[in-house]
């Protein structure tokens, strides 16, 4: 089966623009969630789609990201503008089941971002 | 509060000895702990779980976990290094909701290995 696809997997934007992070499932699994790793700093979970809702959004930095999984399949994530701070790796995962123990977080390779 | 702990930001060894990465919870639940691994410019891959049965746990490439509640420790061993092994680990903590561990992950600060030939 194809794994969780993450595009583009680089990106460099100057302060203030816009970009929009894309993330494929593997097919038939329900739950997506993204996580960002900034710059020194642990990895973080920033929200967690059940299909196309947003079960957990407590980590979204601020209101300049915005995450949409129209018809639960892919999702984006868009951050504008963009700041400096936002400059990391943001990965995106999928599993089949919410319980973890069950059905462990398959992740992408991840989207290098980075603001300038 | 859950929350990991790994003691170490950069582990070395000689290919052929033995590997420790060290990692310490805090849980008031039952915990559900994991070890991914990150090669050079992959994604995170799952290298062993532990989910409250048996607490040796073996994983993928020879790792294994023992799970330890009396000293709230859950560290990484490989009795042979392979240069392969050269990643960036992360011990990891699933946020427990109602009955269930959830999706909801909380990341070790990582901890490098270099195997040296």
């Amino acid at each position: 089966e194809a794994g969780v696809t993450q595009f583009p997997s680089h990106s460099v934007i100057e302060k203030g623009q816009t970009v929009t992070l894309r993330c494929d499932p593997i097919s038939g699994h329900d739950n997506l969630y993204w996580y960002r790793r900034v710059m020194g700093k642990e990895i973080k979970f920033l929200l967690h789609f059940v299909k196309e809702s947003k079960q957990d959004e407590s980590g979204m930095p601020n209101n300049r990201f915005l995450a949409e999984r129209t018809g639960g399949t892919y999702s984006t994530l868009k951050v504008q503008p963009a700041e400096l701070e936002d400059s990391g790796v943001y990965f995106c995962a999928s599993s089949q089941d919410w319980a973890v123990d069950n059905s462990p977080l398959h992740f992408g390779n991840g989207t290098r971002l980075t603001v300038t | 509060a859950q929350s990991v702990t790994q003691l170490d930001s950069h582990v070395s060894v000689s290919e052929g000895t033995p590997v420790l990465l060290r990692c310490n919870y805090s849980s008031s639940y039952s915990p559900s702990l994991f070890w991914y691994v990150q090669h050079p410019n992959k994604g995170l891959q799952l290298l062993l779980k532990y989910t409250s049965a048996a607490t040796l746990v073996k994983g993928i490439n020879g790792f294994e976990a023992e799970f330890k509640k009396s000293e709230t420790s859950f560290h990484l061993t490989k009795p042979s290094a392979h240069m392969s092994d050269a990643a960036e680990y992360f011990c990891v903590v699933s946020v427990k909701t109602w009955s269930s561990n959830t999706g909801k992950l909380i990341f070790g600060q990582g901890t490098t290995l270099q195997v040296k030939p």
